[in-house]
């Protein structure tokens, strides 16, 4: 199975802070997804990249960046975190190709901040 | 730009079909798919639809007309543990890497 994890479940900071959210998964996937999930907004993509060091921004990037050095991890960074950054943020892979395209999603994390 | 519509709450019975709708604008489409997700939970990968027509997977099916720009869920025989919320998910974006999420419909299955 393929398994994606997320450093942490919940977070709490407080304005201002730089606030680094990771995400990992096992299965050699190319294509690594961040989400940040709002109610009654679904899921918006923040940043999301199909190869290593290759990054492309969402719909929302704004006041975030990604890292992508390995394959396998797929950092989502807080730059200075403000209010409205309060959310559930969800890290997805994918396997890539013109196939059928699934997505695994992480437990996700819920950030609060202060 | 890309952008889905879906009805925001849909109320059934246990035993019942429902159907979800998804419109979509997109550049590019390569396909659509359809994810559950329950309360506190991931979402999870339901369906995919990258050609005309329908597939099936047991109690659930997917629609896609490319020419409509449209596809839906259908959910038969209802039970309870279907309650949840449905995301549309359209991937498009110049070489298909780029994934859209609409906001999610949410099922109530009452007993």
């Amino acid at each position: 199975d393929v398994k994606v994890t997320q450093s942490s479940r919940y977070l709490v900071k407080r304005t201002g802070e730089k606030v680094f959210l990771e995400c990992v998964q096992d299965m050699d996937h190319e294509n690594m997804f961040w989400y940040r999930q709002d109610p009654g907004l679904g899921l918006r993509l923040i940043y999301f990249s199909y190869d290593v060091k290759m990054k492309e921004k969402g719909d929302i990037p704004e006041g975030y960046s990604v890292s992508r050095e390995k394959k396998e991890r797929f950092s989502l960074i807080l730059e200075s975190a403000s209010t409205n950054q309060t959310s559930m943020y969800l890290c997805a892979s994918s396997l890539g190709g013109a196939g059928v395209e699934t997505q695994y999603f992480g437990p996700g994390t819920r950030l609060l901040v202060l | 730009g890309q952008s889905l519509e879906q009805p925001s709450e849909v109320t059934a019975v246990e035993g019942a079909i429902v159907q979800i709708n998804c419109t979509y604008q997109t550049s590019g489409f390569y396909g659509l798919s359809w994810y559950q997700q329950h309360d506190g939970g991931a979402p999870t990968f339901l369906s995919y639809n990258a050609l005309d027509g329908l597939e099936e997977t047991g109690r659930f099916s997917s629609f896609l007309s490319r020419s409509d720009s449209y596809g839906y869920l259908l959910l038969q025989e209802l039970q309870m543990k279907d309650s949840a919320s449905y995301f549309c998910a359209v991937r498009g974006g110049t070489g298909g890497f780029k994934t859209i999420f609409g906001a999610g419909t949410r099922l109530f299955v009452k007993a």
